[in-house]
């Protein structure tokens, strides 16, 4: 069974950092690129990074560019999202999906709350 | 990065047919046969319910279908049933390693 397991949410300060983790297993990690896509409260979804299936690639939506890093580690079948200069709107439940823009998000993981708060 | 424009809400009567758009541009869903549809039931995960268009994932009843013509996307739910009622998200590739989301639409079975 395809399992997609986030980690690493929590409340952080305006200006803060926090690291997501996404631990994958069911496939073969290194045959899909992974993504990140987060979630407001009450709000719709929003696309927020990618990173192809060797790491070689990656995109990012203007919202987050310059503050947010995505990356991936094959030994440990696991996708990440290093986030800088937090900001309040930065609040929201971020989902870790297998595949891409181009391929399809499928399946999603339930996600790790991030709450930026003074 | 716009957002995709999709209506908030749709409804439909059970057995009935219901359409939701998805309306992008020349850059995104004009230009490339990536558009997958999200079904979305409160306090769970997205599921993927149609990609590439036109194409169902194993498992996603028939009664779901997927279209496009120009800039506009096209989700069909037909044989409406209660557990269809949900919020219903479109994407698409918009270049550059870059994806776009719909603002999503709430279906509501009467």
């Amino acid at each position: 069974e395809v399992q997609l397991v986030e980690s690493g949410g929590g409340v952080v300060r305006p200006g803060g950092s926090l690291r997501l983790s996404c631990a994958a297993s069911g496939f073969t990690f290194d045959d899909y690129g992974m993504s990140w896509v987060r979630q407001a409260p009450g709000r719709g979804l929003e696309w927020v990074s990618t990173i192809n299936w060797n790491g070689g690639s990656t995109g990012y939506a203007d919202a987050v560019k310059g503050r947010f890093t995505i990356s991936r580690d094959s030994a440990k079948n696991s996708v990440y999202l290093q986030m800088n200069s937090l900001r309040a709107e930065d609040t929201a439940l971020y989902h870790c999906a297998r595949g891409t823009p181009y391929t399809r998000f499928d399946p999603w993981g339930q996600g790790a709350l991030v709450t930026v708060s003074s | 990065q716009s957002a995709l424009t999709q209506p908030p809400s749709a409804s439909g009567s059970p057995g009935q047919s219901v359409a939701i758009s998805c309306t992008g541009t020349s850059s995104d869903v004009g230009a490339y046969n990536y558009v997958s549809w999200y079904q979305q039931h409160p306090g769970k995960a997205p599921k993927l319910m149609i990609y590439e268009v036109t194409k169902r994932p194993s498992g996603v009843p028939d009664r779901f279908s997927g279209s496009k013509s120009g800039n506009t996307a096209s989700l069909t739910v037909s044989g409406l049933q209660a557990e269809d009622e949900a919020d219903y998200y479109c994407s698409s590739y918009a270049g550059s390693n870059m994806g776009v989301f719909g603002g999503g639409t709430k279906l509501t079975v009467l």
